[in-house]
């Protein structure tokens, strides 16, 4: 079946170094591409996502990028801070028949040390 | 705007006992709507998901079933909780599959 993995299962960084977390993807048929940031306790909110016609997207110090061919995406965060400390999730689904199947990687615990 | 409501937030069963979660959207109409379940320190795992009024589709056989008896209410239950049932159950809307899916502030289950 789809299957979504993700690296790395925890990640440690200085405040205001670069953070990247990787995913793959086995369906070739996924379009949809979501991450989600979930701090301890809480829900998981998405913070950008990503369709497949497009290659890269940014928004302020968070960026995505997605390799159809290789069948992989990247979580790209620049200058770090603590309040970025959370567990970040990436999703893919075909985004077909009218809704949207995610299927979640296990998710990167990120801490940002002051 | 748009909401969603789950409650309880928490939930402390015995095994065997029945289950019932429910999550309410508001301000949209013939929303996609999910359960998915957590497991502590997991990803998340799609349970059910509803195109409309009494339409839902299983993607996990399990000991729980889903109903949705209104176009933005959506339904968890079960007749009788395993330990395994134990667990973050969250519920999540989206417009239309071009839209982003939004997550509830979800339930903790403990079964004891």
């Amino acid at each position: 079946g789809e299957n979504v993995e993700q690296h790395p299962s925890t990640l440690s960084v200085q405040e205001g170094d670069s953070a990247v977390i990787k995913c793959t993807y086995s369906d070739s048929a996924s379009n949809y591409f979501p991450w989600y940031k979930q701090e301890l306790g809480k829900r998981p909110q998405l913070i950008i996502d990503i369709r497949s016609n497009v290659g890269e997207k940014k928004d302020q110090r968070i960026a995505v990028t997605l390799n159809k061919t290789a069948k992989h995406f990247s979580l790209h965060i620049t200058e770090t801070q603590p309040e970025d400390s959370a567990v970040y999730f990436c999703a893919a689904s075909r985004g077909t028949g009218g809704y949207n199947k995610l299927i979640f990687g296990a998710g990167t615990r990120l801490a940002v040390h002051p | 705007s748009q909401t969603i409501h789950q409650w309880p937030a928490t939930l402390v069963q015995p095994v065997g006992s029945p289950l019932s979660l429910e999550c309410t959207v508001e301000g949209t109409s013939n929303p996609n709507l999910y359960w998915y379940r957590q497991a502590a320190g997991r990803g998340l795992q799609l349970l059910f998901y509803s195109v409309g009024i009494g339409q839902i589709s299983s993607e996990v056989p399990q000991n729980l079933s889903a109903s949705r008896p209104q176009d933005r209410q959506f339904i968890l239950s079960s007749k009788k909780l395993l330990l395994s049932d134990s667990g973050f159950y969250l519920c999540a809307w989206e417009s239309h599959s071009n839209q982003p899916q939004h997550f509830g502030d979800g339930t903790r289950l403990s079964i004891l």
